[in-house]
């Protein structure tokens, strides 16, 4: 059981906007940063977004992300073939038990 | 080129201990906090444990703590993640990260490496 709830899928067709939720609570999402990271088939992840909206360099502007509460969400528009990976939002909880990165159960996102 | 090498895959019993190592280049390994994340198989990601650049801040997932130590040797560019009484549930492909910034709090993991294969089985 993750701590930051994602739907388990996304699809959309190439060309088309598809939008990826990340639920928290007030201890993560709603106190920090919101990270979204790209694992495409059998690689290691890639960063994709960090501080909630912003791009490392060399990502597509197709990728935007943003938060509002305890939810952020990732939107990828104008989807092509290359996007078809996992997507993972992160954040840090700040737990009384022990601060940490908490991860979303990840996002399967197939291109039609 | 920034580039994280890590050390090969390795089955080990279960109660065994084992030394993860993470081998950085390419920028200035001091100036960057550093984390190991990982992903059991057919499953997400899982942060396990986080240092700072001059490794005096460390934190830990509750899953690991008291069994895994991460550490780092700035001397030598190196990352190692001390795993004791290893459990079949810490099977997984562990990874080392590199952070944008120099404390480990709210990582930024800007570059991954390759991972390493740990299989806890008898």
């Amino acid at each position: 059981q993750s701590v930051l709830t994602q739907p388990p899928s996304a699809s959309g067709t190439p060309g088309q906007r598809v939008t990826i939720s990340c639920s928290g609570s007030s201890s993560n999402i709603g106190s920090n940063y919101v990270y979204w990271y790209q694992q495409l088939p059998g690689t290691a992840p890639k960063l994709l977004i960090y501080r909630h909206n912003k791009r490392p360099s060399g990502v597509p502007d197709r990728f935007s992300g943003s938060r509002s509460g305890t939810s952020a969400s990732l939107a990828i528009s104008g989807l092509r073939s290359e996007d078809e990976a996992d997507y993972y939002c992160a954040a840090w909880d700040d737990t009384l038990s022990g601060p940490g990165l908490v991860f979303g159960g990840g996002t399967k996102v197939t291109v039609l | 080129e920034v580039q994280l090498l890590q050390s090969g895959g390795v089955l080990v019993q279960p109660g065994e201990s084992l030394r993860l190592s993470c081998a950085a280049s390419g920028f200035t390994f001091s100036s960057s906090a550093m984390s190991w994340i990982r992903q059991a198989p057919e499953k997400g990601l899982e942060w396990v444990s986080g240092i700072s650049g001059s490794g005096d801040d460390t934190y830990y997932a509750d899953s690991v703590k008291g069994r895994f130590t991460i550490s780092r040797d700035n001397s030598k560019n190196m990352l190692y993640l001390q795993t004791n009484s290893l459990r079949v549930d810490d099977t997984a492909v562990y990874y080392c990260a590199k952070d944008k910034k120099v404390n480990a709090i709210v990582p930024e993991l800007d570059y991954w490496g390759q991972g390493t294969l740990v299989t806890v089985s008898s």
